[in-house]
């Protein structure tokens, strides 16, 4: 099984709901992160999770708040967030962490956000 | 400072003809580089990587790039394109500035005319 999945696939929300998005991995990946993509632009990193260890946070607002509740898993839990944070939320799982290897990243279908 | 510029934000092809996308980096020390795809309201797909094992890498899809050191370039190539080749195509290098993580292009976006 090379799958990351990620639920749900659309999610709107008004500026005060909570909400979470799931990303599960079955491949052993002992790595995986969180992405930002707008349209027509490449993926921005939010967060890497090394070893179910919070490793990079890229000065992401705290309006967004990553868990990893085990290998397998990674949520990123929303609040409050702004119509600007809409975007394609991508979750990725690697082998290992990158340092130093030639890892790939698995990419999730991602989930398209609609900040109302 | 690693980096990595993909000339071209689109590239036109007719179907058929050569696909040709172009990656250059910056980098001190020997980079690992990767070619991704991604198709509309999808995530990004590995096509191949250059791991200094050859300079020449195959990939997915009939798609390959050659590493050219004086160069500075890993160009992705395809002799002959296919409509469902029209994707976004994105360069990144593997980088370390602290920590290890991946720096992307800007993105080519491919498209295939009949």
């Amino acid at each position: 099984d090379t799958e990351v999945t990620q639920t749900p696939k659309h999610l709107v929300m008004g500026m005060t709901n909570k909400k979470s998005l799931k990303c599960e991995q079955h491949m052993g990946h002992r790595a995986m992160y969180w992405y930002k993509q707008k349209a027509k632009k490449p993926p921005e990193l939010m967060f890497v999770y090394s070893y179910e260890k919070l490793s990079i946070n890229e000065s992401v607002p705290s309006r967004f708040s990553p868990e990893c509740p085990n290998s397998s898993l990674l949520n990123l839990h929303l609040h409050a967030l702004q119509p600007e944070d809409s975007a394609l939320y991508l979750c990725a799982s690697s082998q290992g962490p990158l340092a130093g290897s030639s890892y790939e990243q698995y990419f999730g279908p991602g989930t398209r956000l609609t900040v109302t | 400072a690693q980096s990595v510029t993909q000339l071209g934000s689109h590239v036109s092809v007719s179907e058929g003809a050569l696909v040709l996308l172009r990656c250059n980096y910056s980098s001190s020390v020997p980079p690992y580089l990767f070619w991704y795809v991604q198709y509309p309201n999808q995530g990004l797909q590995l096509l191949l990587k250059y791991t200094s094992a050859a300079t020449l890498v195959k990939g997915i899809n009939g798609f390959e790039a050659e590493f050219k050191k004086s160069e500075t370039s890993f160009h992705l190539t395809k002799p002959s394109a296919h409509m469902s080749d029209a994707a976004e195509y994105f360069c990144a290098v593997s980088v370390s500035s602290g920590t290890y993580k991946y720096i992307f292009g800007t993105g080519t976006r491919l498209k295939v005319l009949a």
